[in-house]
Parts: structure tokens; C-alpha cells; sequence
């Protein structure tokens, strides 16, 4: 079955500094990869979403995603954290053509230190 | 537009009692599921629908869970004989037709309290 690991459930970094949340998928190249962002006491709203069309995917809010078959990843990156991209961050795969179930990661939270 | 829409936004209900909870997808959205968030377990798939059927339902935990969807447009997902261990945040996502050609839209979750 299909699972994706995010390594870090906490990560912090600096304002003005590289954003870098890392996401493993484990087993066969997935039809459909994605990022998440939860803001405190609100839903999931879809950062990007990668459906092999192209390696490199670019989200909402200067987040961008590259998919590594070589090394079956998929981290979220952004080049300069702002204290508004404070918030818990899921990667989610979806297993096959035509499955409409989501596999989430257990979500990595995003501290900015100013 | 409005997006999905979920209530009650909390719910606190003792050990034994059943529970309703309701989600109002997107308008026009026919694909709709239900998942799960809870501490030390993440987020879970429950159930998904397309129209008023439910091709996946291989998330519901046990046979103590159920969900139905009518008019291809709300749905209600209902707990019976609640265990303490259903305490978590339930999500509903709707999407236009599912994720080849859309997103999962998601609401803002019902917080299932069982005391």
C-alpha cells in the first residue's frame, strides 16, 4: 500500500530564510502527490499538486514542489520564509489512476522565528 | 462561493450516545469524502462518494460508523455507541468530480468530543 513519510514533525526557521519540508512516498511512482497547508483551526487548503505533467510544481504563496523518482521524494519548498507561513504542513499521495483515497503524512509544523 | 460546510464546528457527547455529523459539499460537487483527524493517528480516509454511492468505504474503522449521502449533496456521518477513542477532528472534502481533473476541497471539521 501507498504511504508517504514527512521527516520532522517540527521544524523552525528563520525569517527570510529557506523553507524545506521533506516528504518520502513509498513504493511505486503515484499518479497524484500533494501538499497541504492547515492554518490554526481551519481546514486543509491545497498548496500544489503534482500529477507528473511536470517534475517541478509551483503552489500558492511561493511554495514549489519537486518530484524525484530517483530518490522517491517530493519536498516542499520555499526560498524566504514570511511569519505567515506559520502552520502544519501535510504531503498526501494517492495510491493509483481512478482512487480517490488520499494518504496523508503525519504533517510537519512550521515555526518562523522572527 | 461558499465552500464546504460542517456542523456542528464541536460536538461533546458521552461514552455510549450516538452522533450525527453533518457536511454540505460545494454545490455541484459529486465526488465527497469524509476523513479523520486525531492525535498519534494523523489524517485517516473514512469513506468516499460519488453521487449518493459509495464506491470506498474501506476506512470506516467499524461497523459502529456509517454514512449516507442524499440528493447527491449533503451528507451525515453518524458514530453509534461512541468510544472515547472517536474523539478527534472529522473532516469533509468535496470535489468536482474527483481528483483527476480537481482538488479536494475541505471543510473546517467537526471536533467529536467523548467524555
Amino acid at each position: 500500500a501507498q504511504s508517504v513519510t514527512q521527516l520532522g514533525s517540527h521544524v523552525s526557521v528563520s525569517e527570510g530564510a529557506l523553507v524545506l519540508l521533506r516528504c518520502n512516498y513509498s513504493s511505486s511512482v503515484p499518479p497524484y502527490l500533494f501538499w497541504y497547508v492547515q492554518y490554526p483551526n481551519q481546514g486543509l487548503q491545497l498548496l500544489l499538486k503534482y500529477t507528473s505533467a511536470a517534475t517541478l510544481v509551483k503552489g500558492i504563496n511561493g511554495f514549489e514542489a519537486e518530484f524525484k523518482k530517483s530518490e522517491t521524494s517530493f519536498h516542499l519548498t520555499k526560498p524566504s520564509a514570511h511569519m505567515s507561513d506559520a502552520a502544519e504542513y501535510f504531503c498526501a499521495v494517492s495510491a493509483d489512476f481512478g482512487n480517490e483515497k488520499l494518504t496523508f503524512g503525519t504533517g510537519t509544523r512550521l515555526t518562523i522565528i522572527p | 462561493g461558499a465552500g464546504v460546510s460542517q456542523s456542528p464546528s464541536n460536538k461533546v457527547t458521552e461514552k455510549g450516545k450516538d452522533v450525527e455529523l453533518r457536511c454540505d459539499p460545494i454545490s455541484g460537487h459529486t465526488a465527497l469524502y469524509w476523513y479523520r483527524q486525531s492525535l498519534g493517528q494523523g489524517l485517516e480516509f473514512l469513506i468516499y462518494f460519488q453521487g449518493n454511492s459509495a464506491p470506498d468505504k474501506s476506512g470506516l474503522p467499524s461497523d459502529r460508523f456509517s454514512a449516507e449521502r442524499t440528493g447527491g449533496s449533503v451528507s451525515t456521518l453518524t458514530i453509534q455507541r461512541t468510544q472515547q477513542e472517536d474523539s478527534a477532528v472529522y473532516l469533509c472534502a468535496s470535489s468536482l468530480v474527483g481528483l483527476a481533473n480537481d482538488e479536494q476541497y475541505f471543510g473546517p471539521g467537526t471536533r467529536l468530543t467523548v467524555t
